[in-house]
């Protein structure tokens, strides 16, 4: 079966560094990615990798490892505005993206 | 641009009762999805349309029906309704179902079937 695991929650310090992994196991790899997710609003996106390596983007990075089946959403100097829920989700053979629960995250003053 | 849009922001359903989402994107994009979120689940798809004119079932077809008349219209229709289609819904649409086509949301229609 297809499976995306990331933790329920995280907690942070606004000002400091956080990063949200992302496992897989899915019937073929074409990408991965992040979403951020609003308490009641829509996913909105945040970054896409399909090859091994870093992606950065602001203050926000996300790195893959597709041998390992593992990916990282890494989130700098972080902001009140920050909390919020991320969302991994991987593009599978058919290309239909296959989406992890999400990881909520807390950032305390 | 108003991007996509969804119609109505919620709603509250008698169980057995039909029901029709609206979604709608200004954006020319040929895919659309409709997706089913629920509390400590991922976004789990209902359906979705790869163009206009064609249609395909996703992870949770069962109780829902969609249409792609045109390309900037996927409405999703429940005939029946029941409990376990409470949930917060979600249209999407991407350029293309190619590897960097990344999906765009609507807001979300909150339904409740009671």
């Amino acid at each position: 079966g297809q499976n995306i695991d990331q933790p329920t929650e995280m907690t942070a310090t606004e000002g400091a560094i956080v990063q949200i992994n992302c496992t897989y196991q899915t019937s073929g790899f074409n990408g991965l990615f992040w979403y951020q997710q609003h308490v009641g609003e829509a996913p909105t996106f945040l970054s896409y990798n399909v090859l091994d390596g870093l992606e950065e983007k602001g203050r926000f990075s996300s790195f893959l490892s597709r041998s390992k089946g593992y990916s990282y959403l890494l989130l700098k100097e972080l902001q009140m505005k920050d909390s919020a829920s991320y969302l991994c989700a991987v593009q599978d053979s058919n290309y239909q993206l296959i989406w992890g629960a999400g990881t909520k995250l807390i950032i305390k003053p | 641009t108003a991007g996509i849009t969804q119609a109505p922001t919620s709603q509250i359903l008698a169980a057995g009762r039909s029901m029709t989402l609206r979604c709608t994107q200004d954006m020319r994009h040929n895919a659309m999805y409709w997706y089913r979120q629920d509390l400590g689940l991922g976004l789990r798809l209902i359906h979705y349309s790869n163009t206009a004119g064609t249609t395909g079932k996703g992870e949770v077809p069962d109780g829902y029906s969609v249409s792609r008349a045109n390309t900037d219209d996927f409405p999703l229709t429940l005939a029946s309704a029941v409990p376990s289609q409470t949930s917060v819904y979600f249209c999407a649409s991407s350029a293309g179902t190619g590897d960097t086509d990344t999906q765009y949301f609507g807001p979300g229609t909150r339904l409740t079937v009671l």
